[in-house]
Parts: C-alpha cells; sequence; structure tokens
C-alpha cells in the first residue's frame, strides 16, 4: 500500500513543493513518480527512486528508499499545478498511490 | 515518437463485453511489453494487466478485479494491442490507457479511451 501526503498541496508558483510517498513495507528503490494534468495521460517523471525520465525538467528530483520517498520540485512554473501519483513495483502487482494534487495559492 | 492510440470504448450494460484496441507506433511493437491501465472517474490509477512480447513467452498477468474476465492479446503485424473485457461491472467503468514497459516503468501511455458500464 502506498499513501501520499498531503492530499492537497497549495502552493504560488515560484514556491518549493515537498510530496511525499510512504510505502506499507520496503519496495527498495522500486519507486517511480507521475504528472498527470487535467484531462491527459499521466507521464513518467522519476523512476528507480531518483532518476529522471527523458525530457524531465531538472527541478523535479526525487529521493528516498525502503518505505519513505520524496518528490521535490525546486520551484513551481504553471505547467506544475497538476496531480502527481507515486508507483511501486517492488511487491507483485504494480501499484499506485493516492496522488497528490499540487493547487495554486 | 512514440504513439499510442486507444479506441473501442463507450457505454456497454452490466453482463456486457466490450473490446479495446491500442495502436502503437514509434518504437519496436513486438519486442514491447505491453500494460491496461485504467483510471475509474475522479479516482487513482489501477493496473488491469500486462503482456509480454513473444520471444518472452507472450505470458499474461492480470489484476484480481479482472482476471478470469478481461484477457490482453496482441497483434504484432498490425502493431496493436487489444484488451477484451467480458462479463463487465459498474466498477469497470474508467478511462483506460494502454501503456509501454520501458526498465520495468510505464514509459509512455496513450491517450486512454472512456468505458462506462450502466444500465
Amino acid at each position: 500500500l502506498l499513501t501520499q501526503s498531503p492530499a492537497t498541496l497549495s502552493l504560488s508558483p515560484g514556491e518549493r513543493a515537498t510530496l511525499s510517498c510512504r510505502a506499507s513495507q520496503s519496495v527498495s528503490s522500486y519507486l517511480a513518480w507521475y504528472l498527470q494534468k487535467p484531462g491527459q495521460a499521466p507521464r513518467l517523471l522519476i523512476s528507480d527512486a531518483s532518476n529522471r525520465a527523458t525530457g524531465i525538467s531538472a527541478r523535479f528530483s526525487g529521493s528516498g528508499s525502503g518505505t519513505d520517498f520524496t518528490l521535490t520540485i525546486s520551484s513551481l512554473e504553471p505547467e506544475d499545478f497538476a496531480v502527481y501519483y507515486c508507483q511501486q513495483r517492488g511487491h507483485w502487482p504494480p501499484t499506485f498511490g493516492g496522488g497528490t494534487k499540487v493547487e495554486i495559492k | 515518437e512514440v504513439q499510442l492510440v486507444e479506441s473501442g470504448g463507450g457505454l456497454v450494460q452490466p453482463g456486457g463485453s466490450l473490446r479495446l484496441s491500442c495502436a502503437a507506433s514509434g518504437f519496436t511493437f513486438n519486442y514491447a511489453w505491453m500494460n491496461w491501465i485504467r483510471q475509474a472517474p475522479g479516482r487513482g490509477l489501477e493496473w488491469v494487466g500486462r503482456i509480454k512480447s513473444k520471444t518472452d513467452g507472450e505470458t499474461r498477468d492480470y489484476a484480481a478485479p479482472v482476471r478470469g474476465r478481461f484477457t490482453i492479446s496482441r497483434d504484432d503485424s498490425k502493431n496493436t494491442l487489444f484488451l477484451q473485457m467480458n462479463n463487465l461491472e459498474a466498477e469497470d467503468t474508467a478511462v483506460y490507457y494502454c501503456t509501454t514497459y520501458r526498465n520495468s516503468w510505464f514509459d509512455q501511455w496513450g491517450q486512454g479511451t472512456l468505458v462506462t458500464v450502466s444500465s
């Protein structure tokens, strides 16, 4: 089970965002982050806890291992306001967290 | 450029069947492991199932809620992935996405197709 917090994060453009994903049991580093904008499909941001996917801005960074993971957005751009999901593949079947909505304050 | 285009969604009555398709381009489809993931309206993401490549045995795996009712298949000659859904339930109402599976992550996603199960 993956638990994301907070459910909603209200911030202003330019601010730093810190999103948390906690696993009920260790998933090693087998964790990914996805971004989903309204009406669009999710997009892979981070894989293996800390590896940015192709074409993803360096303002996105991931960290953690075991049960506690963090996605950090160093300075929010307007296009970053969306829903973020974490996903694990350390245990079968792959599962997703419930999501964190980053909204404009 | 990788493109995944789902089709086949629509309104179906409980107990009915539907077949979704996903047309793939921009990568070597016959070597790719492919997945279906769904998202109920206003809800999170749920993995539905995957199919491996023929060279890897074309093994299929399914999530517990759909096992025995859904079947994933592929036609490598047409670069197309399928999801046959039988005995549909209201809880199957969702947008269904096909995805690639690169380095064991859901790398590329289609735009999704909406399935609504309702009488």
